[in-house]
């Protein structure tokens, strides 16, 4: 395993639902990201934390909200969703941030079903 | 723009066949280039890391080539297992940023057949 946990690792959930995801990294890592990933696209970036402080909200729709409590948790709020944000929703931890110097390690992902 | 291209989209080999995978990028300025192996339903897992220095690097039986000067980058798979069926992302950082941003190509899927 990479250190990087998610769960759940499946989820589906109604448009008017209310859940999070949750992701734990055990590397001792400062830098966690949330992506997404839909079919035959390239990942994008969601959000981006050092050291608990966010860094980056990537034109992510408000209806996504991120919470970083301490360096080794990170999860990720999901509110009123469209059938458009069923993907997989993968966490990443990397040492710092820099300039993608550092590797970053990815969690197995949650795969969405929004209906 | 920052892209990262590759090609073929799909690819399908039989099980103890080699084969190269493409990856072009048009990231500036450049700071490394990874090619990640991503089985299915699963994270990706970084196989090889090159700088701008490095021209080959290998694990195994993949070994990653990179021209910076043509900005292209090749992953070639020797002897291929029923194990290597994945997706393989090229992912390329710039020295510019410092949020750890990669860009990320959409992947090669491979299909190895027995």
């Amino acid at each position: 395993e990479t250190g990087v946990t998610q769960t759940p690792r499946h989820l589906v959930m109604g448009m008017t639902n209310k859940k999070s995801l949750k992701c734990e990294q055990h590397l001792g890592h400062n830098a966690m990201y949330w992506y997404k990933q839909s079919a035959k696209k390239p990942l994008e970036l969601m959000f981006v934390y050092s050291l608990e402080e966010r860094v980056e909200n990537n034109s992510v729709p408000s209806r996504f909200s991120p919470e970083c409590p301490n360096s080794s948790h990170l999860f990720l709020h999901l509110h009123t969703l469209q059938p458009e944000d069923s993907a997989l929703y993968l966490c990443a931890s990397s040492q710092d941030l820099a300039g993608g110097r550092w590797e970053q390690f990815f969690g197995p992902g949650t795969r969405l079903t929004v209906l | 723009k920052n892209q990262v291209e590759q090609s073929p989209q799909s690819l399908i080999i039989l099980e103890g066949k080699n084969c190269t995978l493409q990856c072009n990028y048009t990231v500036s300025p450049f700071s490394n280039l990874r090619w990640y192996k991503q089985d299915t339903g699963r994270g990706p897992v970084s196989l090889t890391i090159m700088t701008f220095s490095e021209n080959t690097k290998s694990n195994g039986r993949y070994t990653a080539t990179l021209d910076a000067d043509t900005k292209q980058s090749s992953l070639h798979i020797t002897a291929s297992q029923l194990s290597d069926s994945a997706s393989y992302i090229c992912v390329v950082s710039d020295r510019g940023s410092t949020l750890g941003r990669l860009y990320f190509g959409r992947g090669t899927q491979l299909t190895v057949w027995p």
